[in-house]
């Protein structure tokens, strides 16, 4: 249980184009999802918070123009990239919680974006 | 010009030992604590997790022992094998900030054969 998938796995883009990245939950409702950044050798970044039905929050220095997010179903999140710059190359990870009491958070397993 | 990498802190050991892997977390606010395993290119993998009423809990092969009194949180994998080669991470969950993780810095193990 608790399977967390991204898609797609990889994408290269041409710099100034949009990307979006999906994230379902297969296996249980995830009332809350978050979008992390990763670079080499270091810990996850979160991005921000996105609740189902409700706008995201995003962390500190995280532009919200440039990366949207759409959690429009219990099992769906969308990452969308505006205007890719090759700075934005970076593996991208979303992350599910069903809520309630529940604090662990299920990861799925990442998407490598290359900007050229 | 030169770049300055991040050096993450590496353990080795030799296939079938014991590997103990600690994490110092930050909030003694903290009530839930979760490891994490990293394998390259991949997201990261639930192995277990603890409440902070409790100071010892197992499971399949690993065990986490939480010390609050010096917010120390360790994961000990018995029998080490060359699939546990992993980047693992500690992460630490309280209620100001909206529960979100706050993770830690991440351990290399590298399993010798």
């Amino acid at each position: 249980g608790a399977v967390v998938s991204q898609h797609p796995s990889w994408v290269i883009c041409k710099s100034g184009t949009s990307v979006k990245i999906e994230c379902r939950s297969l296996d249980f409702q995830a009332t809350t999802m978050f979008w992390y950044r990763q670079f080499p050798k270091q810990s996850l970044m979160l991005m921000a918070t996105s609740n189902e039905g409700s706008k995201a929050t995003y962390e500190q220095g995280v532009e919200k123009d440039k990366f949207l997010i759409n959690h429009a179903s219990l099992t769906l999140s969308t990452l969308t990239v505006t205007s890719a710059h090759p700075e934005d190359s970076s593996f991208y990870i979303c992350s599910a919680r069903s809520g309630g009491v529940e604090d662990t958070q299920y990861f799925g397993p990442g998407t490598r974006l290359t900007v050229l | 010009g030169e770049s300055v990498g991040l050096h993450l802190p590496t353990l080795s050991v030799q296939e079938g030992d014991n590997s103990i892997i600690n994490c110092a977390y930050s909030n003694s606010a903290s009530d839930y604590f979760i490891w994490y395993k990293q394998e390259s290119g991949k997201g990261p993998q639930f192995i277990i997790d603890i409440r902070s009423n409790m100071d010892k809990r197992q499971g399949q092969r690993v065990t986490v022992l939480l010390n609050k009194t010096v917010k120390h949180l360790s994961l000990q994998i018995a029998a080490t094998q060359p699939g546990d080669s992993a980047v693992y991470f500690c992460a630490e969950v309280h209620a100001g900030n909206n529960r979100k993780l706050i993770w830690g810095l991440g351990t290399s193990l590298a399993v010798n054969p």
